[in-house]
């Protein structure tokens, strides 16, 4: 079993709308989450970090974790053509600037104008 | 947010030649780097942990003698693929650690694609 599942997709949706992209983990050792967005051929960049249950919101972003389900969600509301791309989730042990990180496989999304 | 460069972004090369990717923390000093390593369609998978000045941690699985990495400052880690074969063609990325004030992150480089032909 993998440590960190996540659907590949691929999954379109059409602009403005809502997306809803999820990882669930296996290890309750876990305490940090992130989620990463990757364009084609480029690194990972960091959208949100949490090391809490519950909710937190950066703009169009929420990130939404559920420890007690192993649960970790990444809402992105009106949804734009520019966020097509793969969207990473990730999770490590302790805080993650010094810490492995341990990756989904990402889900591949697409908005279509 | 910092940046974190990467050289070549791209390199062809043929079997049995040894290839070195640069990782540079451009706007801050970075004690730890990390080197990952991405096949089509899969997730990062972290190769090693290297930190300024000492020897790198690599995962299990990895060759050491295989991927060397050397991270003899704190703005500079390379990877080296030593007697490149073509499985060893991969997207390579590195991260870096920004311990700054507020928060301590790692940021990626934008990627080195290797071919091995």
């Amino acid at each position: 079993q993998k440590e960190v599942e996540q659907d590949p997709g691929p999954l379109s949706v059409p602009e403005g709308a809502i997306v809803s992209l999820n990882c669930t983990y296996s290890n309750s050792a876990f305490q940090y989450f992130m989620w990463y967005r990757q364009y084609s051929r480029k690194g990972p960049e960091l959208l949100m970090y949490t090391y809490s249950s519950g909710n937190k919101e950066d703009g169009r972003f929420t990130a939404q974790v559920d420890k007690s389900s192993k649960y970790i969600s990444l809402f992105i509301r009106d949804s734009q053509p520019s966020d097509s791309a793969t969207y990473l989730c990730a999770t490590s042990y302790r805080n993650f600037g010094n810490e492995k990180l341990t990756f989904g496989t990402g889900t591949r999304l697409t908005i279509i104008p | 947010g910092a940046v974190v460069s990467q050289h070549p972004s791209w390199v062809i090369c043929k079997s049995g030649t040894s290839v070195k990717i640069e990782c540079r923390s451009l706007d801050f000093q970075a004690t730890t780097m990390f080197w990952y390593r991405q096949f089509p369609k899969q997730s990062l998978m972290l190769m090693a942990t290297s930190n300024e000045g000492s020897k790198a941690t690599y995962e299990q699985g990895v060759e050491k003698d295989k991927f060397l990495i050397n991270h003899a400052s704190l703005t500079l880690s390379t990877l080296t693929v030593t007697s490149a074969h073509p499985e060893d063609s991969s997207f390579y990325i590195c991260s870096a650690r920004d311990a700054g004030l507020v928060t301590d992150t790692q940021y990626f480089g934008p990627g080195t694609r290797l071919t091995v032909l």
